[in-house]
């Protein structure tokens, strides 16, 4: 059963850029949790869309959105990059919201901002 | 606020000991706790976890108690090895938002031979 894939794996963006990410769950999964991974923060959550809905945000600017889609695909979006947000981003599935296992993560997309 | 605390960045064990990682956290309103194990160039994979209701479960080498009263949580690897090298996080689930988990931000472990 294949795990959930991130694309792409490694990205370099200059400030003031936009950039999207790509999540594909492991099949049959329908909720998908974002993460930022920074050295000082560790992971932060994002957002979690489980059924094309925006079920749960963090405490990120507007600047940070996602989207899920009817196969449970799901983009992460950043506009006007900043140099603070070079960091690992995780995408986690779950087959429902929550759950006492947490979820399945995947490599993440490391984002450099130059 | 920082909910939930790792204070040890890192510790060394030899192989073979008891490995004990800690985690404090802050919120009463937590009803799980998990624990991830992340090795180099890949995401968080999830190790262990218990209930708010229970103060101990094991799954092999791996043991996790909880002490709600100190609001502390461990994880026990006996015996460690070589291969448990690795940034362990604890993680914690609040009643409510189950979608939603607070990460700390790491213990780095390393099982000397």
């Amino acid at each position: 059963k294949a795990g959930v894939t991130q694309t792409p794996r490694y990205l370099i963006k200059t400030r003031g850029q936009q950039v999207t990410l790509s999540c594909s769950p492991i099949s049959g999964h329908r909720s998908v949790s974002w993460y930022q991974q920074t050295p000082g923060q560790g992971l932060q959550f994002l957002f979690e869309y489980f059924s094309e809905t925006q079920r749960n945000k963090g405490n990120f600017p507007g600047r940070f959105s996602g989207r899920q889609f009817s196969n449970s695909r799901s983009e992460m979006n950043v506009s006007t990059l900043e140099l603070g947000d070079s960091a690992l981003y995780l995408c986690a599935s779950s087959l429902a919201s929550g759950g006492t296992r947490g979820y399945t993560f995947g490599s993440g997309t490391r984002l450099t901002v130059v | 606020d920082q909910q939930v605390k790792q204070n040890s960045p890192s510790l060394s064990v030899q192989e073979g000991r008891i490995s004990i990682l800690n985690c404090d956290y802050t919120n009463s309103m937590f009803d799980y706790f998990l624990w991830y194990k992340k090795y180099p160039a890949e995401g968080p994979t999830f190790l262990i976890s218990i209930s708010s209701i229970k103060d101990k479960n094991e799954d092999g080498r791996f043991t996790v108690f909880l002490n709600k009263s100190a609001k502390h949580l461990s994880l026990h690897i006996v015996p460690s090895q070589p291969g448990d090298s690795a940034v362990y996080f604890c993680a914690v689930r609040h009643t409510g938002t189950a979608s939603k988990l607070t990460f700390g931000t790491g213990t780095r472990l390393q099982v000397t031979l």
